[in-house]
């Protein structure tokens, strides 16, 4: 099984900075099956990018993913008051999917 | 548009049993994939089943031999028949439809699930 890490476990920023989340896979991920969701407290996670680089319909063009291999990043480039919440990675493989634990972004 | 709507969470006894559902409407259910992810109080997002078009099916180690997944498509519906169920099975319970494989695109807003004497 192909365990995902996620750092930093909290990142504390205010609105306008730059966020930068990294995703570590125990084993190489296809690109295509990295994808981020972005879930609020009390809300359903929400679909941000799949393929570890393509934005899902809808998703604002702050947010951008990239990587490879075992190394996957998140980026937020100036952080909006509704961006802050918990960011997970997700990777399918071997019939399963698996999650990372989660970077919870936090106004500092 | 695309909803997913589950229901039958309930507090329920260690051993005992629930069956969830998930309704879907917006789209024809009989082209995708549906998986079931679970959060338990505070923690993060675990995947729990998943069942494609043909009704191949996974199960995560954890509710492997206790969960079933099952799909009918006539009624537009998804289920999680839930068995010998817990403590550590106390979550949200959330249905997402699989999109190729490669990630889920809509989830259901939940359905909680609490196993306590």
């Amino acid at each position: 099984e192909i365990v995902l890490t996620q750092s930093p476990g909290t990142l504390s920023l205010s609105p306008g900075e730059r966020a930068t989340l990294s995703c570590r896979a125990s084993q190489t991920v296809s690109s295509t099956y990295l994808a981020w969701y972005q879930q609020k407290p009390g809300q359903a996670p929400r679909l941000l990018i799949y393929g570890a680089s393509t934005r899902a319909t809808g998703i604002p063009d702050r947010f951008s993913g990239s990587g490879s291999g075992t190394d996957f990043t998140l980026t937020i480039s100036r952080l909006e008051p509704d961006d802050f919440a918990v960011y997970y990675c997700q990777q399918y493989g071997r019939s399963l999917f698996t999650f990372g634990p989660g970077t919870k972004v936090d106004i500092k | 548009e695309v909803q997913l709507v589950e229901s039958g969470g309930d507090l329920v006894q260690p051993g005992g049993s629930l069956r969830l559902s998930c309704a879907a409407s917006g789209f024809t259910l009989s082209d995708f994939g549906m998986n079931w992810v679970r959060q338990a109080p505070g923690k993060g997002l675990e995947w729990v089943s998943y069942i494609n078009t043909r009704s191949t099916i996974y199960y995560a180690d954890s509710v492997k031999g206790r969960f079933t997944i099952s799909r009918d498509n006539a009624k537009n519906s998804v289920y999680l028949q839930m068995n010998s169920l817990r403590v550590e099975d106390t979550a949200v319970y959330y249905c997402a439809r699989d999109w190729l494989d490669v990630c889920l695109d809509y989830w259901g807003q939940g359905t909680l699930v609490t196993v306590s004497s």
